[in-house]
């Protein structure tokens, strides 16, 4: 069966430090990879999705960068935090419905 | 931009009693809907699913689609305390280059009163 693996489960960060998220995927080949912010009482903000080694959208400009180096591995990075950049980060593959990783609570501060 | 819209609630229940959640979606064409139960600190995870007009039944939960009102309901019968979390809707759309997303409402926080 598929699962998804997501790391660290929390995290405070001092403004513009560097941030590195990871995600990884078993049990699948070439999954469709998101990443979603969301806010404090807030819906849930796609922020980058990725169909394969190397490809990536974005759907929103801002502070956030994604890479895809590995076919189940999908990373989110920032060079210099915002205290904006708070939120629950969750990462998630597609088939039909979407199936979520555990989620990290990054705190900026 | 399709969207998908939820009243954000809070609904509050009595224990026993059926809680009834709405959505509406923009996008016509849209085939699959999803609903997310989120436990307030946790990730979605997935509870629902429906494709077909009427009415799926899953144990205490039941699916209601109406596609030519753009309209998904879950119904909860017997509500349970622990049914007490926010409620996603989600509906996908083709995004082109091979992939869909989800588009997901902002939820309805259900709240079942002991």
């Amino acid at each position: 069966s598929q699962t998804i693996h997501q790391w660290p489960a929390t995290l405070v960060q001092p403004v513009g430090s560097p941030l590195s998220l990871e995600c990884t995927v078993e049990g699948t080949s070439n999954p469709n990879l998101y990443w979603y912010r969301q806010a404090a009482g807030r819906g849930l903000q796609l922020l980058f999705y990725s169909v394969g080694i190397g490809q990536i959208s974005s759907e929103v400009p801002q502070n956030l960068s994604a890479s895809r180096p590995q076919d189940r591995q999908f990373i989110l990075s920032s060079k210099k935090l915002l205290l904006s950049d708070s939120g629950f980060y969750l990462c998630a593959w597609t088939s039909n419905e979407a199936f979520f990783g555990q989620g990290t609570r990054l705190t900026v501060v | 931009q399709k969207e998908v819209e939820q009243n954000s609630g809070p609904l509050s229940v009595p224990e026993g009693a059926i809680a009834s959640l709405n959505c509406t979606y923009s996008d016509r064409g849209s085939q699959s809907f999803f609903w997310y139960r989120q436990y307030s600190g946790k990730s979605p995870e997935l509870i629902m699913s429906i494709y077909s007009n009427g009415d799926k039944e899953d144990g205490r939960f039941t699916a209601q689609l109406n596609k030519a009102s753009q309209y998904v309901s879950l119904l909860i019968r017997d509500s349970q305390p622990s049914d007490s979390a926010t409620y996603l809707c989600a509906v996908p759309a083709y995004s082109g280059a091979g992939s869909y997303q989800l588009t997901f409402g902002k939820g309805t926080k259900l709240s079942v009163i002991p």
